[in-house]
């Protein structure tokens, strides 16, 4: 498997609050992307990054922000929680985009009540 | 805004049917993949496609992209309950300038296989 690692894995929070979700790899790829997953929407790119200090927005970003400070992690942030944000929050990864697949990780699901 | 449509949302049958999902758009892309997703862990690449009509063989899994390239099946013949999962198709790129590998994903079909 890719060395891919979610942190946290699962998270409740209340409305309101920033969360910081983590995604940590250890290939060394320069693309990182989020996705969040919801039930009948299948994967929804928010951010995504094409290296260091290097992001831009995807699908759907309104409500979420992203910081890339090193190759290896790519930080995701929900200044203020909403209920519409509940959802499991995937990381993927790769090396070249054009002829290698995304890596996905574990996810980290967040419910914000 | 590229958009795919992929059906059936759920299918549920007995071992030794084939089943076949489709994904449909009225965008082209330049690649069209194919994933299955197990509960708890993130989407696993089963095969990507990029020619019109190409077709992919991965042991019983049959997967074909269309001519115009908006559209991809996925073929399953006798299939097991080792098959049981989602399974999202997602398109890549537009047939011109660069994308970064963002990719738009259907809603996914979740297939339930019973012995």
């Amino acid at each position: 498997d890719a060395g891919i690692t979610q942190s946290p894995r699962h998270k409740v929070t209340e409305t309101g609050t920033p969360v910081t979700l983590r995604c940590h790899q250890t290939e060394n790829h320069r693309y990182m992307y989020w996705y969040r997953q919801d039930p009948g929407h299948g994967l929804r790119l928010i951010h995504y990054s094409y290296g260091v200090k290097d992001t831009d927005k995807g699908e759907v970003s309104d409500g979420y922000s992203v910081s890339r400070s090193k190759t290896e992690d790519f930080l995701l942030t929900l200044e203020s929680a909403t209920s519409s944000q509940t959802s499991v929050y995937f990381c993927a990864i790769s090396e070249d985009p054009y002829n290698s697949p995304l890596h996905f990780g574990n996810g980290t699901r967040l419910t914000v009540t | 805004t590229q958009l795919l449509e992929q059906s059936p949302q759920f299918l549920s049958i007995q071992e030794g049917e084939n089943l076949t999902v489709y994904c449909n758009s009225s965008s082209v892309f330049s690649s069209l993949q194919w994933y299955r997703q197990e509960p708890g862990e993130g989407p696993v690449l089963l095969v990507t496609v990029v020619t019109g009509g190409e077709v992919k063989k991965l042991k019983r899994l049959t997967f074909q992209f269309g001519d115009a390239r908006k559209d991809s099946s996925l073929h399953i013949t006798a299939a097991q309950p080792g098959d049981t999962g989602l399974y999202l198709c997602a398109g890549g790129g537009d047939g011109g300038g660069t994308s970064y590998g963002k990719l738009t994903f259907g809603q996914g079909t979740i297939l339930t296989v019973h012995p």
